[in-house]
């Protein structure tokens, strides 16, 4: 059974930084593409970034572009999300998804992984 | 950006009635390789989303038959046969043709 666990989360003032980690168990993690979905407190869901299944490819939604960084350990079987410049408006549970392949399109996100809260605030 | 948009956004239902969810793309999700990118999932309270749906019309494993999607192009209907308590949540659309993938605002589907 594949098995996402997220950490990292926390209260971070704005402008600072958070780096969020999803270790994933129970299939060949290299093999396929992952995903980063925040919800908002009360609110839908919003695809965030996604890696290649080799970390040779990122892709990124514009309201994170330039401040968030999408990366992953294949030896570890970790996936990571590097947030800088953090802002009130990117308050909100992250969870990492996994790909049904290897591309980052044309695929269904299973499983999601629990969630983790970032909360931005001062 | 593709949009995507739901209705009804909310949605009562009596135990062992059926229920009808529609979302719509602002641009098609059927790609040249034949098949059409558009995914349901329910989110249930306290959980993370849970995918329902794949390209249309394939319930995922372990998804009951009383799901069903349908629909072509810009158009999608997610059925629920006979809606039972565990159904409740919220039921999301998602496109994944195009980046960035995006989803539909939710419907939230409740028992009366």
């Amino acid at each position: 059974e594949v098995q996402l666990l997220e950490s990292g989360g926390g209260l971070v003032q704005p402008g600072g930084s958070l780096r969020l980690s999803c270790a994933a168990s129970g299939l060949t993690f290299s093999s396929y593409a992952m995903s980063w979905v925040r919800q908002a407190p009360g609110k839908g869901l919003e695809w965030v970034s996604a890696i290649s299944g080799s970390g040779g490819s990122t892709y990124y939604a514009d309201s994170v572009k330039g401040r968030f960084t999408i990366s992953r350990d294949n030896f570890k079987n970790t996936l990571y999300l590097q947030m800088n410049s953090l802002r009130a408006e990117d308050t909100a549970v992250y969870y990492c998804a996994k790909y049904s392949g290897t591309t980052v399109t044309t695929r269904w996100f299973d499983p999601w992984g629990q969630g983790t809260l970032v909360t931005v605030s001062s | 950006d593709i949009v995507m948009t739901q209705t009804p956004l909310s949605l009562s239902v009596t135990p062992g009635q059926p229920a009808s969810i529609s979302c719509k793309s602002s641009q098609s999700l059927l790609h040249s390789d034949g098949k059409t990118y558009l995914y349901w999932y329910l989110q249930k309270p306290g959980q993370s989303p849970q995918l329902l749906i794949y390209e249309v019309s394939s319930r995922f494993s372990g998804v009951p038959d009383r799901f069903s999607g349908s629909g072509s192009g810009t158009d999608f209907t997610l059925k629920i046969s006979r809606v039972e308590a565990e159904d409740v949540g919220v039921y999301y659309c998602m496109q994944g043709i195009h980046l960035p993938i995006t989803f539909g605002p939710g419907t939230k589907v409740d028992i009366k």
